[in-house]
C-alpha cells in the first residue's frame, strides 16, 4: 500500500513568489496535517484537515492557507514568500479527527527553497 | 507556549555502545511519543507512553515515561549504524490541541 505522497520533493522559488505543495494521505485516511521543519528545529503544526474542515491552525501567518478535496488529497499555499519559509514541508495524515491525534504517518516533505 | 527539550542535541558513538537521550518539560503531557526520522524522510512514530512511569521496550529500544507524565527518555543498547537519525519526541495533550515537537536528537553510531 502506497503511504503518504508529497509533491514536488525539492523546490526553488524567490522571495514573492507563491508556492502550492500537494499532499495524498494513505488510503482510507480521511485527515491531513501539514507541519514546517526548520533545519535543526522539530516540525511546527500549520493546519489540520477533516472531512474538507478545517481543524486546527496553528501560529503561521494569513500567507500560509491549505485545503482538502473531496478525495481528501490537501494543498498547502504560501503567499509572498519570505527567506525564512524556507523549510522541509511535511504532511502527516492520520485515521483520527482531532489534530493530537494518536498517530501520525508523514510523507517524505517538501523541501521549500527561498532565495 | 508548551516546551519541550531535548538533549543531548548531537550525539556520535561507536557501535555497540549505549546510550540515552532525553525528553524534558515543564507541563504536563497526556501522552508522549517518540518517532525517528532519518535524512530525507519525514519522521516515523516509534512508540507512545500514556501512563506515568510507563516504560516500553522496542527490540534495543527501551522508553520510559516520567511519573508526573512531564519528562521521557529513551535508552539505546548496543548501538547499531542503522539506529542513526533525528530523534523527536512530541507531546500529546488532551482536547483539540496539536502535537508540540522538540528540536531532536542527532545521533550518529560509527560503525
Amino acid at each position: 500500500d502506497a503511504g503518504v505522497t508529497q509533491s514536488p520533493t525539492h523546490l526553488i522559488k524567490t522571495r514573492g513568489q507563491h508556492v502550492t505543495l500537494r499532499c495524498s494521505p494513505i488510503s482510507g485516511h480521511k485527515s491531513v496535517s501539514w507541519y514546517q521543519q526548520v533545519l535543526g528545529q522539530g516540525p511546527q503544526f500549520i493546519f489540520q484537515y477533516y472531512e474538507k474542515e478545517e481543524r486546527g491552525r496553528g501560529n503561521f501567518p494569513d500567507r500560509f492557507s491549505a485545503r482538502q478535496f473531496p478525495n481528501y488529497s490537501s494543498e498547502l499555499n504560501v503567499n509572498a514568500l519570505l527567506l525564512g519559509d524556507s523549510a522541509l514541508y511535511l504532511c502527516a495524515s492520520s485515521l483520527k479527527t482531532s489534530v493530537n491525534t494518536g498517530e501520525l504517518f508523514f510523507g517524505e516533505g517538501s523541501r521549500l527553497t527561498v532565495l | 507556549t508548551q516546551l519541550l527539550e531535548q538533549s543531548p542535541q548531537f550525539l556520535s558513538i561507536q557501535e555497540g555502545e549505549n546510550l540515552t537521550v532525553y525528553c524534558n518539560s515543564s507541563s504536563v503531557f497526556s501522552s508522549l511519543q517518540w518517532y525517528r526520522q532519518e535524512p530525507g524522510e519525514g519522521p516515523v512514530l516509534l512508540v507512545t507512553v500514556v501512563t506515568g512511569g510507563e516504560v516500553k521496550k522496542l527490540k534495543r529500544l527501551t522508553f520510559q515515561f516520567g511519573d508526573a507524565r512531564k519528562d521521557s527518555s529513551l535508552h539505546i543498547t548496543a548501538a547499531q549504524p542503522g539506529d542513526t537519525g533525528l530523534y523527536l519526541c512530541a507531546g500529546v495533550n488532551s482536547g483539540n490541541t496539536p502535537l508540540v515537537f522538540g528540536k531532536g536528537t542527532r545521533l550518529s553510531v560509527i560503525a
